[in-house]
């Protein structure tokens, strides 16, 4: 069954620490995202992609790089963690950008 | 957010009853999509309404677009227990080649057994 499978589910790191955040997804699609979502603020865009080693600047990105390695593969890259980053992080695929999105189950971060 | 602007807002009803939920925009949009997220899940998409629709239905849910006044619904019918969730709406900018989704606030809809 096509699907997006993000990890860790949970994850928690210190004021400065790295982390990365992981997505995979079995759609076949070009597309895929990485979104934050918060209490008030509903989803919003980090940085999405259209394939392999594209890279394109969502709404929120500062803190936060990506990159797509392959077809199926999106990594999110906090590389100095602040607290304003915790949230729950989720990934999504597309296809032609504008329909059948699928998400996966989410990532929790909390930085302390 | 431009896009998508409905505000977070909890509505409360009795199994069986029908809801309706709104949503509106402040530019032009192509495709507005409709997704129903549950605690712990990621938003699942229930529907999609593109801007030369009027009306679509699937199932207990019908989903409307009014371009001229910028606006979407979307209704259930006959609701259960499992139809506790938010709901979002989300739009399509016209001018985004990339098919970036805008998402509102959402609305929490609890639905008592």
């Amino acid at each position: 069954e096509a699907a997006v499978t993000q990890s860790p589910r949970n994850k928690v790191t210190v004021t400065g620490g790295n982390v990365t955040l992981s997505c995979r997804q079995t759609n076949s699609h070009n597309y895929m995202y990485w979104y934050r979502q918060d209490t008030g603020h509903g989803l919003r865009l980090i940085h999405y992609s259209y394939g392999a080693g594209n890279l394109q600047i969502g709404d929120v990105p500062d803190g936060y790089k990506a990159t797509r390695t392959t077809q199926e593969d999106f990594f999110l890259l906090l590389e100095l963690a602040s607290p304003s980053q915790t949230s729950l992080y989720f990934c999504a695929s597309s296809d032609l950008g504008n329909s059948d999105y699928t998400f996966g189950s989410g990532t929790r971060l909390l930085v302390i | 957010s431009q896009w998508g602007e409905e505000n977070l807002q909890a509505l409360s009803i009795q199994e069986g009853e029908d809801v309706t939920m709104n949503c509106s925009y402040k530019t032009y949009t192509t495709v507005v999509q409709w997704y129903r997220q549950k605690s712990g899940k990621g938003p699942a998409q229930l529907i999609l309404i593109r801007s030369n629709e009027r009306e679509k239905r699937s199932g207990r849910l019908r989903a409307t677009l009014d371009t001229s006044s910028q606006s979407s619904s979307l209704s259930i019918t006959g609701t259960l227990a499992t139809d506790t969730a938010v709901y979002f709406c989300a739009s399509i900018d016209r001018g985004s080649a990339l098919g970036r989704l805008h998402f509102g606030a959402g609305t929490q809809l609890i639905v008592i057994p």
